[in-house]
Formats: C-alpha cells, structure tokens, sequence
C-alpha cells in the first residue's frame, strides 16, 4: 500500500475485555515496531518484528500484551484483560529493512478503556 | 543505556523568524539520525534524515549533524504556524535495531 495503515482508528472497550489492533505495513518493508503514546508523553517501544526472525519483545509491559506476524505482512496487537492504564494512543512503523533506516508511522489507534 | 534528549519547550518564535530546534545523544555509535514533526493528535511524520557530518537542507529546512559533539539540530527557516508541532529526533544507536526516540520539542510559531 501507499503507506503504513492501522486499525481501527478508535476503539472504546470495557475494562476487562480483550482487544485487536492491527497494522498493514507499507509493502516491501520488512521491519515494524509497535509503540505506545500516552497523552503528552514520548514514544514507548512496544516490539520489533524483522522478517521471519524472532521479534524483539523486549518493550512489552506485561504477559497481558502480545503482538504476531506473519513473514512480511500484517502484525496483530493483542491486549488482554485491559486496563486503564492501557488507554493510549498505539502506533505502527515500517521500514525497508532493519537498523540505520527511515520508519513510517501508520495513524495510530487510540485505545480508550472504560 | 541509550538516550536521546531534547528540551521540551515550547520554544515559542515569531512568524518568519528561524527555528532552531537540537537534541543530543549519549551513544557515540549512533549513525542514522532523523527529524519527526507530530501534530497534536496526529502520528509521527519523517521530515528530515542525516547520515554524515556537516549540514542537509531540504526546503525550509536543514538538518545539522556533528557526531563528535553528538548532537543534532533542525534549523526551520521562515517559520509559518504551521510549523507548529512537536518535533521529535530520532536515532539509530550503534548495533540497535530499533529507532529510539526523544520525547520532542513542542514548536509554537505565533504569527
């Protein structure tokens, strides 16, 4: 596709429930990384996903928070039993290849728990 | 540990004037460095990358990069309220695979 895109570009979920965010890197880029971006705070690293290489999960805050891909294509984020705390807004990047490499951002989905 | 720094701001400049926005990093491996501007409520937008020491200019903008001081800078000349955002530097360290990010520098330009 033209660029990085995410879904869905809102969602309000109950405290408790389960959430699914994906991103559809932009084609041919074989890195992406999730991040977390609560309101007027930096970017936090979530996971990076190279090829079929293992991803490197080493930013996920808790066993509550998982994220999949298959070879180049779409990632999943997975929340479960979501928390307050978890309300933020959650963005994808891609990039042609690892390290050293200009990343796009998708829009992001702002995740809001209730 | 990896860090990349930048003044939060605002830093606030009049319309027309030059916007002079840095940030320094503490990993002296670092190569790959990069402008994002983010709109409030927006994601993050690539607008500039420097590689090598010395000066980029890209329209109204130039990058500068001196890894020996380890510090970057994005200069914003005639600035337009527009510009107003947050711009975040970013880097890739040495032997690190993911980009780190400073927290921005918020950008008010007031007509």
């Amino acid at each position: 596709g033209a660029g990085v895109s995410q879904s869905p570009s809102n969602k309000v979920t109950e405290k408790g429930k389960d959430v699914e965010l994906r991103c559809d890197p932009i084609s041919g880029h074989t890195a992406l990384y999730w991040y977390r971006q609560r309101l007027g705070q930096g970017l936090e690293f979530l996971i990076y996903f190279q090829g079929n290489s293992a991803p490197d999960k080493s930013g996920l805050p808790s066993d509550r928070f998982s994220a999949e891909r298959t070879g180049e294509s779409v990632s999943t984020l997975t929340i479960q039993r979501t928390q307050q705390e978890d309300s933020a807004v959650y963005l994808c990047a891609s990039s042609r290849r690892q390290g050293n490499i200009e990343a796009f951002f998708g829009q992001g989905t702002r995740l809001t728990v209730v | 540990q990896k860090e990349v720094e930048q003044n939060s701001g605002p830093l606030s400049v009049p319309e027309g004037a030059i916007a002079s926005l840095n940030c320094t990093y503490s990993d002296r491996g670092s190569q790959s460095f990069f402008w994002y501007r983010q709109y409030s409520g927006k994601s993050p937008e690539l607008i500039m990358s420097i590689y090598s020491n010395g000066d980029k200019e890209d329209g109204r903008f130039t990058a500068q990069l001196n890894k020996a001081s380890q510090y970057v800078s994005l200069l914003i000349r005639d600035s337009q309220p527009s510009d107003s955002a947050t711009y975040l530097c970013a880097l890739w360290a040495g032997g690190s695979y993911i980009p780190t990010f400073g927290r921005g520098t918020s950008l008010i330009v007031h007509p």
